[in-house]
């Protein structure tokens, strides 16, 4: 079974601090992806990675970067936390490339910023 | 663009109810169509999916059919369990050049009462 691993359950920031969410996949999927999700707003794609050191933005980037030097690791980055991306932040991965695979899942890190 | 609606939450049934959680989608091209299923506590995971019109999914008592003609993958189930209380989001994946483009609806939230 796929496993997708997210570093931090729950975090608590400060206005301003740079935070940085890791996610690792231990099987061989080229497609990565940072989801927000907000009460009745679904997931919001932030960016995405379709390969080693490629990414992609998504629906809503601003405010957050991203890392991917290796396959099984993407990093989520927030250079400068403010108390609207306090929010779930879901990492996931895809098998497939024919625009029929699913997506697998982190559990999620919930973050809040003060 | 691409774009899935779903009906607004929240869901309340009785156990052994019946449950129809409509899903419509607008897409270009010939979408996969999926509904993820996010219980309490936990990342989304892949609950059923059809690949092309006419198909049916099905998983755990859950069915959906891909209906091109009405642009529809409504998510049913016979009777409900107290254990399928969850968030359920209708997704479509669509093959761009190089990567896979999975938009969600925003989500309906399912309460099952005893």
């Amino acid at each position: 079974d796929v496993k997708v691993t997210q570093s931090s359950r729950y975090l608590v920031k400060r206005t301003g601090e740079k935070v940085f969410l890791e996610c690792v996949q231990d099987m061989d999927h080229e497609n990565m992806f940072w989801y927000r999700q907000d009460p009745g707003l679904g997931l919001r794609l932030i960016y995405f990675s379709y390969d080693v050191k490629m990414k992609e933005k998504g629906d809503i980037p601003e405010g957050y970067s991203v890392s991917r030097e290796k396959k099984e690791r993407f990093s989520l980055i927030l250079e400068s936390a403010s108390t609207n991306q306090t929010s779930m932040y879901l990492c996931a991965t895809l098998r497939g490339g024919s625009g029929t695979g699913e997506l697998f899942f982190g559990e999620g890190s919930r973050l809040t910023v003060l | 663009g691409n774009s899935v609606t779903q009906m607004e939450g929240p869901v309340t049934l009785s156990e052994e109810a019946f449950l129809t959680i409509n899903c419509t989608y607008t897409a270009t091209g010939y979408p996969s169509l999926f509904w993820y299923v996010q219980y309490p506590g936990e990342g989304l995971q892949l609950l059923l999916k059809a690949t092309k019109a006419d198909d049916k999914g099905s998983n755990k008592g859950f069915e959906a059919t891909y209906r091109k003609e009405t642009t529809s993958f409504h998510l049913e189930k016979g009777s409900v369990q107290v254990s399928d209380s969850a968030v359920y989001f209708c997704a479509l994946s669509e093959r761009q050049t190089s990567y896979d483009k999975v938009i969600f609806g925003p989500g309906t939230s399912l309460s099952v009462i005893p």
